[in-house]
């Protein structure tokens, strides 16, 4: 039972395409998230997404546009791709966005990402 | 300057050795910390957080947080070569999981 899961694992395609990438998450969770994850393994955030409304739109080019159809799913469109698109794309998901716990955080699901290769 | 500064690597130690990994942040708004692990092909994974300063232990993990030195380390025990794999500092203003700003990561290999 995988808890967060992306399609598709690999991705080569060329410059000037469009294509998405899909995640669902089976855990309930209220919020979802879309980051990159360059060569040197920096972990940046693009955008989060809760019950499905937009609430973290980083600075990143509106090539790429996400779509969340329900709680479970959040997709990434990338449009006209360009060479520096290429990376590992993760999602996540959390729980409990905006209410305070004290100590307690939950931390992100990750999924195993997609490897977007654009030549 | 980058919020959150980690040593890259590779880090490479003998089995069975003390590892420690650290990290150095800029906001002294960030309250909340953790250390994920990632495996090769792999999505991070949550190991540890901690709330403010303190140390917090859990097996062979121990995390301490040195928020006057904006300073964060994780020591691992008793290396294994299963521990092979890049860590990642992250932190976060609030307790909610909100935006999490990560470290770049640190490559530890332990050798058999």
């Amino acid at each position: 039972d995988t808890a967060v899961s992306q399609t598709p694992k690999y991705l080569v395609t060329q410059m000037g395409n469009d294509k998405s990438i899909k995640c669902e998450q089976n855990l309930g969770h209220d919020t979802m998230y879309w980051y990159k994850q360059d060569s040197k393994k920096f972990l940046k955030i693009m955008f989060s997404y809760n019950n499905k409304e937009l609430i973290i739109n980083e600075t990143v080019p509106n090539r790429f546009s996400p779509k969340s159809p329900d709680k479970a799913h959040l997709n990434l469109h990338i449009n006209s791709l360009e060479l520096g698109d290429s990376a590992v794309y993760f999602c996540a998901s959390s729980q409990d966005w905006g209410r305070d716990r004290g100590a307690g955080i939950y931390g992100y699901t990750f999924g195993s990402g997609t490897r977007l290769t654009v030549v | 300057q980058k919020e959150v500064e980690q040593d890259p690597g590779p880090l490479s130690v003998p089995e069975g050795a003390i590892v420690s990994l650290n990290c150095t942040y800029s906001n002294s708004a960030f309250q909340y910390f953790m250390w994920y692990r990632q495996y090769s092909r792999k999505g991070p994974e949550l190991l540890m957080y901690t709330y403010s300063s303190g140390n917090k232990e859990d097996g062979r993990f121990t995390a301490q947080v040195d928020k006057s030195s904006k300073y964060i380390s994780l020591f691992i025990r008793d290396s294994q070569p299963s521990d092979s794999a890049t860590y990642l500092c992250a932190m976060s203003r609030y307790s909610s999981a909100s935006k999490i700003i990560f470290g770049s990561g640190t490559r530890l290999s332990i050798r058999p």
